[in-house]
């Protein structure tokens, strides 16, 4: 799987959007862009996931850039539930269940 | 629906002991992957089953070992526990080769 680069950690009022961003220089035309998340004492919770189309759900956006070296996850409004580690994964489509885990974005929530 | 269970939650086991964790799939997801997770190396990739057959393997010693039943439950086994194998042990399964997987809770193993 390709290599991501997220920051350590970052910080957010809550009520407030929140872009965690993510590159992934090496990714390849059929690798899929993951985002898990996981809360304190939990098993990662999936995000959202895309290949080359920004994507939306009920928890997120994921807006990938034309290149599709980067991504960026979207949180319209941060609420304290959002408080969480937060990986971004760039999963090939042979890797047969395999998701590899970086070290994630610790994502702080202030009320 | 229900999810991911996994059972037990807590196992406190003895070094050289082996052990044996369960993993029940949310209904119709065929793919279950298992990883450990680690204060130190985070969380790693063990092995994925899919139809009762181990499509994927993790950089991990033989000790460690998994299988699929045909309803797609899974079980891994960790043989001569040792102490570094105290760890979050998580399952996951998925519906689609593209998809999303969705985690357990996890067993919490300690091995003294």
């Amino acid at each position: 799987d390709a290599k991501t680069t997220q920051p350590n950690s970052m910080e957010s009022n809550e009520e407030e959007p929140v872009h965690l961003p993510c590159n992934h220089s090496t990714i390849s035309g059929t690798d899929y862009i993951h985002w898990y998340r996981q809360l304190p004492s939990q098993g990662p919770e999936y995000v959202i996931h895309g290949l080359t189309s920004n994507v939306n759900n009920r928890m997120a956006s994921l807006a990938i850039a034309e290149d599709r070296k980067s991504s960026t996850l979207i949180l319209h409004r941060a609420t304290l539930r959002d408080a969480a580690v937060y990986y971004c994964i760039v999963r090939r489509g042979t890797s047969y269940g395999k998701l590899t885990f970086g070290q994630g974005t610790i994502l702080t929530v202030h009320p | 629906k229900a999810g991911v269970t996994q059972t037990p939650r807590y196992l406190i086991k003895t070094r050289g002991q082996q052990v044996t964790l369960s993993c029940s799939p949310i209904s119709g997801h065929r793919s279950v992957s298992w990883y450990q997770q680690t204060p130190g190396q985070g969380l790693q990739f063990l092995f994925e089953y899919f139809s009762e057959t181990q499509r994927n393997k993790g950089n991990f010693p033989g000790r460690f070992s998994g299988r699929q039943f045909s309803n797609s439950r899974s079980e891994m086994n960790v043989s001569t526990l040792e102490l570094g194998d105290s760890a979050l042990y998580l399952c996951a399964s998925s519906s689609r080769q593209d998809g999303g997987y969705t985690f357990g809770s996890g067993t919490r193993l300690t091995v003294v």
